[in-house]
């Protein structure tokens, strides 16, 4: 079974500047995808940006990147530029490849970004 | 906005009792999974149902069940209502079982008293 550990129940972040959430996970699989979603207060769980195990460079998009440490099982958000949007709860996840749509997610951590 | 449709959007219902959620996917989005998210937890699996057959289960009880319909749409099924069964209940969607990417509805909140 995997487990999917999020240390930072809550964190704020002044705008424009930068923030790190943490992540680690515990599994035996080789090959796997990493995901961090956003939840809002609307509740809809939104891709922000995913990894696959098995490439060694870190995922981007736009402002949003990742630290990926296959052999420590880490796999840190760091979001560059934060704005108020950004506000939300933030969950990592775990899937096994070709398991469907099977996620394992930790338990969150509360973004605060404060004008 | 996802495609990804759920109703209700809130339910409040009595313990004992039983409940059923709906969820509307995408066209093309034959699997589909489940999820249960407590209040101020991260969302727990419940089960996967790929072309209108579970393939995978989380760990819940039987009176937890579904169904996926040739419409892409699905429903989540619980009997015997128990006050911990209080939570957010989300699907989640995907265009085939070679994709990564799943989408989520908004959820139904159900509360039961």
């Amino acid at each position: 079974a995997q487990t999917v550990t999020q240390s930072q129940p809550e964190m704020s972040v002044q705008e424009a500047e930068t923030v790190t959430l943490s992540c680690t996970y515990d599994t035996s699989e080789n090959n796997y995808y990493l995901f961090w979603y956003k939840q809002p207060p609307s509740r809809q769980m939104i891709l922000v940006i995913r990894q696959e195990a098995y490439k060694q460079q870190n995922a981007t998009e736009n402002r949003f990147s990742v630290n990926f440490q296959k052999a420590a099982k880490s796999f840190s958000l760091k979001i560059s530029d934060s704005q108020l949007g950004d506000t939300a709860m933030y969950f990592c996840a775990f899937m096994k490849h070709n398991a469907g749509n099977m996620l394992t997610f930790g338990g969150g951590t509360r973004l605060m970004v404060k004008p | 906005e996802t495609g990804v449709t759920q109703s209700p959007t809130h339910l409040i219902k009595t313990r004992g009792q039983q409940v059923t959620l709906r969820c509307s996917s995408q066209s093309g989005h034959n699997t589909v999974s489940w999820y249960q998210q407590a209040l101020g937890q991260g969302p727990q699996f419940i089960f996967q149902y790929y072309r209108e057959e579970e393939n995978g289960r989380g760990n819940f009880p039987p009176r937890f069940s579904g169904l996926q319909f040739p419409n892409y749409s699905s429903e989540l099924n619980v009997n015997a209502l128990e006050l911990d069964d209080s939570a957010l209940y989300l699907c989640a969607s995907k265009l085939g079982r070679g994709r990564t990417e799943a989408f989520f509805g908004q959820g139904t909140r159900l509360t039961v008293v």
